[in-house]
Parts: structure tokens; sequence; C-alpha cells
């Protein structure tokens, strides 16, 4: 089965910063990829999703953005923060076997804007 | 797109009681229905799912039912322990792979609390 390492796991930082979170996958090749944000006491949002290297979905406009430069990394990025992006962030990627065998979640990053 | 309703968006139950939580779906073309246990501060697992061609299916003390008519899909939990408290989400997704990229939309979450 996969595993995905997502990191840091804690992150603070000041408004108007930039931002960098990083996912790499192991143990399958040319994943579907996404990046999903958990707002306190809510469900997850897709942000962004991604088929292959390159390839990137926006699923919700917003100052955040994603790459895919190698098939089993995935990195979401924003220029600027504002508050609002404070949240706990989710990579995820689809099981070896399919997507109708659910995903696999990273440890995730809490970011909180200050 | 896809909208997913799930209620209640708390709940809290005695240990040994049962708990339910349910989901209702928007998009009839929707075929599986995973389910993941969150833990406070940590990532959602997938703990059981089920897809349309399927009514029930059960998971030693986890069981989930499908209603493809009204769209619905339930999850039952039986001799709850404390243990089992935690954040519990549906999702909704399709299986056709080339069709959507496998997406899948959340419930916004049920806060589960077992009281022992």
């Amino acid at each position: 089965s996969q595993t995905i390492h997502q990191w840091p796991a804690t992150l603070v930082q000041p408004v108007g910063s930039p931002l960098s979170l990083e996912c790499t996958v192991e143990g399958t090749s040319n994943p579907n990829l996404y990046w999903y944000r958990q707002a306190a006491g809510r469900g997850l949002q897709l942000l962004f999703y991604s088929v292959g290297i390159g390839q990137i979905s926006s699923e919700v406009p917003q100052n955040l953005s994603a790459s895919r430069p190698q098939d089993r990394q995935f990195i979401l990025s924003s220029k600027k923060l504002l508050l609002s992006d404070s949240g706990f962030y989710l990579c995820a990627c689809t099981d070896t076997r399919g997507p109708e065998y659910g995903y696999t979640f990273g440890s995730g990053t809490r970011l909180t804007v200050v | 797109g896809e909208n997913v309703e799930q209620h209640p968006s708390t709940l809290s139950v005695q240990e040994g009681d049962s708990a339910v939580i349910k989901c209702t779906y928007s998009d009839s073309a929707s075929n599986y229905f995973p389910w993941y246990k969150q833990e406070l501060g940590k990532r959602p697992q997938l703990i059981i799912d089920i897809r349309s061609n399927v009514g029930e299916k059960k998971d030693q003390r986890i069981a989930v039912t499908l209603n493809k008519t009204a769209k619905h899909f339930s999850l039952h939990i039986t001799e709850t322990q404390p243990e089992d408290s935690a954040v519990y989400f549906c999702a909704a997704s399709k299986e056709r792979w080339d069709t959507n990229a496998g997406k899948s939309t959340f419930g916004d979450g049920t806060t589960l609390t077992v009281k022992p």
C-alpha cells in the first residue's frame, strides 16, 4: 500500500508571507493527488487535484496554487498568505487499486496565519 | 457538482449504545460512498465503504447502508466504545476513473463522543 509524507506538521506564518507545503507519495506510481483544507470544526474542502505531472485542476478560486513537478510530488503554494488561509491542510492520493478504494491521507499540516 | 449533507454534527452516546450517522447526496451518478474516521489532530482514515450495487455492508461493529432511490447512506456503530470517539466523515464520488479524477465530496463531519 502507498504512504504519503507531508511536511511540515505545523507552521505559523505572518500575513503576506509566502507558503510552500510539500507532499510525496511512496508505494505507487501515477497516483491521483489532492489537496484538501479543513477549517476548525468543519469538513474537508477540495482545493486542487492532479491526475499527472504538470496537470492541476483548481476547485476553489483563491490565492493558493498547486504544482506537480514529479509523479509523486505535490506542492501547495501561496505568494501572500491571508488570515483566512489558516487551517489544516491534507494531501491525499487514491488507492493504488483505483479510486473505488478510497483515499490515503497524509498526516496534515496545521497552518496558522498571524 | 455533488453536494453531501451529513447529520448530526455532534452525537453523544453512552458506552454500549448504538450510534447512527446519516448522509444525503445530490448527484445520482455517484456510486462510491466511503466513511472516514478522524481522531483529534490526526489524519482521516478509511473505515468502511459501500458501492451502489450493494445495499448494506458490515464489518464487525460497523455497518453502512445505502438507499440509492432516496440518495442517502448511513453509518451504524453498535456496542460503542470510548475509542470510537472521533469525527466521522462521509463522502461520495464516482468510480469511473477518467470522468472526474476520483474526486470525493465530503460531508461536514459528525463529532461522536462515547461516554464511559
